[in-house]
C-alpha cells in the first residue's frame, strides 16, 4: 500500500495564478484532510471532508477550495494564488472506525508564490 | 481557547544523551493525546497515543507520559541517536472529535549531533 499520496512535491506560482494539488489514499479512509504548515505554527486545518461528496471548512479556508469527487482522491484548489499561501501542504486521511483519531499524513507539498 | 503549546522550539544534543520534550495544553474536555515525528520533508507519522486515563507511554525509546491533572504531557528519548532528528508534534483531540477537533502543536526540532 502507498498510503497517502500527494502531487505535486514542489510548485512555485506567480500571483494570480491557480493550481490543483491532489491528495490520493489507498486505505479506504471516510475522512481526508487538507492542513498547511507555516515556520513557528502548529499544521492549521484548511478543508476537510468526512465522505466522497462532502467537504467543509477547516480553520484557514479562505483563498481554497476543495473537492472530493471520489473516496480515495481530495482535492486543493487555489483559484488566485496569493504570496501568504506560500507554504507546506500536507494531506491526511483518517477511518471513521479510528477511536484515537489517528492521522495518516502524505509527504507534503511546497508550495512558493511570488 | 483551546491551545497546545510545546517546548523547547528547539533544542540540540550529543548522540547518545537523553532528552525530554514538553507540551502544555489548555484543551477542555480532552480525550486523547498523541506525539508525532516529523522528519525534514516529510509527514508527521504517530508515536504514541494517550487516553486521559493513561499516564505513560512507550515505543521503544521513546517515553511519553501524560498528567492530566495538570495538563501536562512529556516526550522522553532515551540514548539518542542521529536519526532522532525531526520535530516532535504533540496533538489533543477533544472527545466524540468531529474532522476538525484536533489540535495540533507547533512542535520542537530536535537536533542530534555526533
Amino acid at each position: 500500500n502507498a498510503g497517502v499520496t500527494q502531487t505535486p512535491k514542489f510548485r512555485v506560482l506567480k500571483t494570480g495564478q491557480s493550481m490543483t494539488l491532489l491528495c490520493a489514499q489507498d486505505m479506504n479512509h471516510e475522512y481526508m484532510y487538507w492542513y498547511r504548515q507555516d515556520p513557528g505554527m502548529g499544521l492549521r486545518l484548511i478543508h476537510y471532508s468526512v465522505g466522497e461528496g462532502t467537504t467543509a471548512k477547516g480553520e484557514v479556508p479562505d483563498g481554497y477550495n476543495v473537492s472530493r469527487l471520489k473516496k480515495q482522491n481530495f482535492l486543493l484548489g487555489l483559484e488566485s494564488a496569493a504570496p501568504s499561501q506560500t507554504s507546506v501542504y500536507f494531506c491526511a486521511s483518517r477511518s471513521y472506525e479510528s477511536s484515537y483519531n489517528e492521522q495518516f499524513f502524505g509527504p507534503g507539498t511546497r508550495l512558493t508564490v511570488l | 481557547k483551546n491551545q497546545v503549546e510545546q517546548s523547547p522550539q528547539s533544542l540540540i544534543i550529543l548522540e547518545g544523551k537523553n532528552c525530554t520534550l514538553q507540551c502544555n495544553y489548555t484543551v477542555s474536555p480532552f480525550s486523547n493525546l498523541r506525539w508525532y515525528k516529523q522528519d525534514t520533508g516529510r509527514g508527521p507519522v504517530s508515536l504514541t497515543i494517550m487516553t486521559f486515563s493513561e499516564n505513560t507511554k512507550s515505543n521503544g525509546r521513546y517515553t511519553a507520559t501524560l498528567d492530566a491533572d495538570t495538563k501536562q504531557s512529556s516526550l522522553h528519548i532515551t540514548a539518542s541517536q542521529l536519526s532522532d532528528s525531526a520535530s516532535y508534534i504533540c496533538v489533543v483531540s477533544l472527545p466524540y472529535s468531529s474532522a476538525s477537533k484536533i489540535i495540533f502543536g507547533s512542535g520542537t526540532r530536535l537536533s542530534i549531533r555526533p
